[in-house]
Order: C-alpha cells, then structure tokens, then sequence
C-alpha cells in the first residue's frame, strides 16, 4: 500500500523568511513522489517530481524539494517566501495499486505574512 | 498548449436532473482521470481512462457515469445525485497512466445538489 502523510494542517512564515512543508511516504517498491500547489477555488497546479537521481529537486516558482531516503521524508522548500505563495500543498505518491494511481497527503495550508 | 479545460465553471442541480460535466485537453495525452474534491479535503480518485478506455472505477456510484469519446474529451454524467455528492470535480490529464507520471488538473467544476 501506498500512503503520504503532512504532518502540519498549516504553516506560518513570514514573507522573506525560508519555508519548509513537510511530508513523509509509505510506499512498496520505488517511489514516485510530488508536490502540487492549489490557489482558491483553482485546480490543482504541478510544482515539482522525484523520479529517481539527484535527491535535490528544483521545481517551478523558486520551490525545491528534498528526498529522504532513510526518513522516507520529501520536505518542500524555498529559500525566501512571498506572500503570494499562501496556498494550499499537497504531497503525493504516484504508483501501481492495483492500477497506476495518485495518492494524495491530506494537504499543507501556507500562509505567508507580509 | 498545457491546459485542461472544464466546463462548467458552476453546476447546481436538484436530486432529479440529469446533467454532464466536460474536459477537454489538446497535449496528446492518452490518460485522463476525474477526481472528487470536498473543502480543504485532498482530491479522491474516481475513474482513470487509459487510451480511451475505462481502467479504473475506485467503486463510485453508478450515478456517476463517465464517457471518453475520443482522446482529447472526458464526460462525467451525472444522474439522480445526492446533497452530499456536492463538490468540486476535477479533471486531469497525463501522457500515460503510468508510474512518474505528471497529472496537468482543469480549474474544476463546483457542483452544488439541492
């Protein structure tokens, strides 16, 4: 089986100040781990995906993401934060469940304080 | 061309109607899938299209029927729905329905059953 945990409901940070979203996996065989972001009342946007490689990930709007193997942790980043990052993460894990399927983590709320 | 298109924007039906939900997306992609999203919940898988054909129903109601027509349209039917199926459906597309693949997600049709 395959699961994604966030421990946080919400993150605060200050604009300016590094970020950090949380999320540790439980998966059976190789992981395929993500990050989406979703704005108000918007669908949900790709960030960034671990596939295999480099454990430093780069994605989209400055965000980087850090796979873990032996904490089976794949933490979001950004160095500095703007306000217009507040929204809400969702950490996934993409593989074979009796077909190819996307789990979800149960999601991040950030809010960025200018 | 990166996106994938919903229509409607806003449903709202009563427990009688029959009406459809559509997404469309022109990148080639060969799977499409329809996720169920309730308020800062993460989104729940309900169908995954394959080249076209039905590959995966996580057990959803026969009150959701959906439709894949051609490779770049996706149907979802909807038929004597409840108060409780209110949500937002969320259409997404990927090359493949395969591990590591990236999902692109529409903005999301907010439906509303009285």
């Amino acid at each position: 089986a395959q699961s994604v945990a966030q421990p946080e409901d919400q993150v605060n940070v200050a604009e300016g100040n590094p970020l950090t979203v949380k999320c540790t996996y439980s998966v059976s065989g190789n992981p395929y781990l993500f990050w989406y972001v979703q704005y108000p009342n918007r669908g949900l946007q790709f960030l960034l995906k671990y596939i295999t490689g480099d454990n430093l990930v780069k994605g989209s709007y400055g965000f980087e993401a850090e796979f873990n193997k032996s904490q089976t942790s794949f933490h979001l980043k950004k160095p500095s934060a703007l306000v217009s990052d507040s929204a809400l993460y969702f950490c996934a894990v993409n593989g074979y469940t009796g077909g190819f399927k996307t789990i979800f983590g149960a999601g991040t709320r950030l809010f960025v304080k200018a | 061309d990166t996106e994938v298109t919903q229509t409607p924007k806003h449903l709202v039906m009563g427990m009688t109607n029959k009406k459809s939900l559509k997404c469309e997306q022109h990148m080639g992609h060969r799977a499409m899938y329809w996720y169920k999203q309730k308020a800062k919940k993460p989104p729940e898988l309900m169908f995954v299209y394959s080249y076209e054909k039905l590959s995966i129903n996580e057990s959803v109601p026969s009150r959701f029927s959906p439709e894949c027509p051609n490779s770049s349209l996706l149907n979802l039917h909807l038929h004597a729905l409840q108060p409780e199926d209110s949500a937002l459906y969320l259409c997404a597309s990927s090359k493949l329905a395969g591990e590591g693949e990236t999902q692109y997600f529409g903005p999301g049709t907010r439906l509303l059953v009285l």
